[in-house]
């Protein structure tokens, strides 16, 4: 069974502090890494798709890095601003998967005033 | 651009009834599209994998006969909840990714919320 972790399971920030969370996921047969952001009463919405061990992709004040032979991404937040609130996902897509796609638990993040 | 519709937003419905909720992707054709159920404070859960002209690949544990879907083109992926209970309410939500594109990330709708009463 393919196990997709994210830690923590919730985070409060203050407005201004940079924060990191961790997306874990199998070492073998790995394919791709999705980031997708997902605020209140919208769609998510995708931040990157990784494929290459150590890739780091940066969208303004968020970036993310990735280590596929230990199988796990970082995603870093600079800055956090009120509208950064959102649960974070990760997903993870193997080789054999016929672009099937497994969902991580999220990562929800809230940044305070 | 990469719109996905998804249709009716929510829906409450008697149990037995069956429920259709319709995934449409606006501006791009569509190889695969995914439905996914969402437990409340859990994640994502992959039901099943559509593609079009053929029969939707289920994942362990999901009923197909519970969870029809019909993809009958590249922009239209149809789940039907056949004789909903109660345990059915959920959030239902669909994805899809671009034909042609490697690596292209999901495209999501915004959901349904299906409460059978």
């Amino acid at each position: 069974i393919l196990n997709v972790e994210q830690s923590p399971q919730s985070l409060h920030v203050q407005e201004g502090d940079s924060t990191n969370f961790t997306c874990s996921f199998p070492s073998s047969n790995f394919y791709a890494l999705h980031w997708y952001r997902w605020e209140t009463a919208k769609s998510p919405e995708a931040l990157f798709v990784m494929t290459l061990n150590g890739d780091e992709k940066k969208k303004g004040r968020i970036s993310a890095t990735l280590n596929t032979k230990e199988g796990y991404s970082y995603l870093y937040i600079k800055g956090s601003q009120p509208e950064d609130s959102a649960t974070y996902l990760c997903a993870f897509k193997w080789r054999t998967s016929y672009d099937k796609v497994i969902f991580g638990p999220g990562t929800s993040l809230s940044v305070i005033p | 651009g990469a719109v996905v519709s998804q249709h009716p937003s929510w829906v409450i419905c008697k149990s037995g009834t069956s429920v259709k909720i319709e995934c449409r992707s606006l501006d791009f054709q569509a190889t695969t599209m995914f439905w996914y159920r969402q437990f409340p404070k859990q994640s994502l859960m992959l039901m099943a994998t559509s593609n079009e002209g053929s029969k939707a690949t289920y994942e362990q544990g999901v009923e197909k006969d519970k969870f029809l879907i019909n993809h009958a083109s590249l922009t239209l992926s149809t789940l039907t909840v056949t004789s909903a209970h109660p345990e059915d309410s959920s959030f239902y939500i669909c994805s899809a990714s671009i034909l042609g594109a490697k690596d292209s990330p999901l495209h999501f709708g915004n959901g349904t919320r299906l409460t059978v009463t």
